[in-house]
């Protein structure tokens, strides 16, 4: 089944302790980002990958680091977390570039306190 | 600056109705526009989109219908189920935003029995 995957669902931490939440995608696409969804503002768009070792900073990018060694992952790193980075993040993929049908992820919920 | 809007936070329609989701657009510039439904604990999902040389499109019980002279998008769903309750996105792009997709805040679309 063609999908896009995210780990863990949910998490809950603490001010200041690194964490990654793990994207991964069974369709060979070559475009990957992420995503925070936050209430009243929608889709805001973190990062973005065009292939592998090629990543871009998309509108909110603070506080937030990609990699893409990989064509099939795209983990999010959030080196020292704060509470202002709660929110619900999407992972998304496309076949080749960003205005393409992009195939979303089920969403990690991340408090951070 | 650019900026895709709704006009009403939530929509409550009678089921068997005909369902219209309303989104502004600022960009004259933008040719591209797309629609994606996020039901309750999932990932947005893809429903239907639109390049700016047409002026509607038709999909499964779903029209979407592009005003440029206005810069206005619709949605349109046909005889309204219980499984259309979402929040429905409408996002843009285009030269101006280097193709990156600007996200709306989202329409909450309640369906009464």
């Amino acid at each position: 089944e063609a999908q896009v995957t995210q780990n863990p669902r949910y998490l809950i931490t603490v001010t200041g302790k690194k964490l990654t939440v793990t994207c991964s995608q069974n369709m060979n696409h070559e475009y990957m980002s992420w995503y925070r969804q936050d209430p009243g503002l929608g889709l805001r768009q973190i990062y973005y990958s065009m292939n592998v070792e090629v990543t871009d900073k998309g509108d909110v990018p603070e506080g937030y680091k990609v990699s893409r060694k990989e064509k099939r992952n795209f983990p999010l790193i959030l080196e020292s977390p704060s509470p202002n980075q709660t929110s619900l993040y999407f992972c998304a993929s496309s076949e080749r570039k960003r205005t393409d049908t992009q195939y979303f992820g089920p969403g990690t919920r991340l408090t951070v306190l | 600056g650019e900026s895709v809007g709704l006009h009403l936070p939530t929509l409550s329609v009678q089921e068997g109705d005909n369902s219209i989701i309303n989104c502004a657009y600022s960009n004259s510039a933008s040719d591209y526009f797309i629609w994606y439904k996020q039901e309750s604990g999932k990932g947005p999902q893809f429903i239907i989109d639109i390049r700016s040389n047409m002026d509607k499109r038709q999909g499964q019980r779903v029209t979407v219908l592009l005003n440029k002279t206005v810069k206005h998008l619709s949605l349109q769903i046909a005889a309204t189920q219980p499984g259309d309750s979402a929040v429905y996105f409408c996002a843009e792009s285009g030269v101006d935003s280097n193709y990156q997709l600007i996200w709306g805040a989202g329409t909450k679309l309640i369906i009464k029995p």
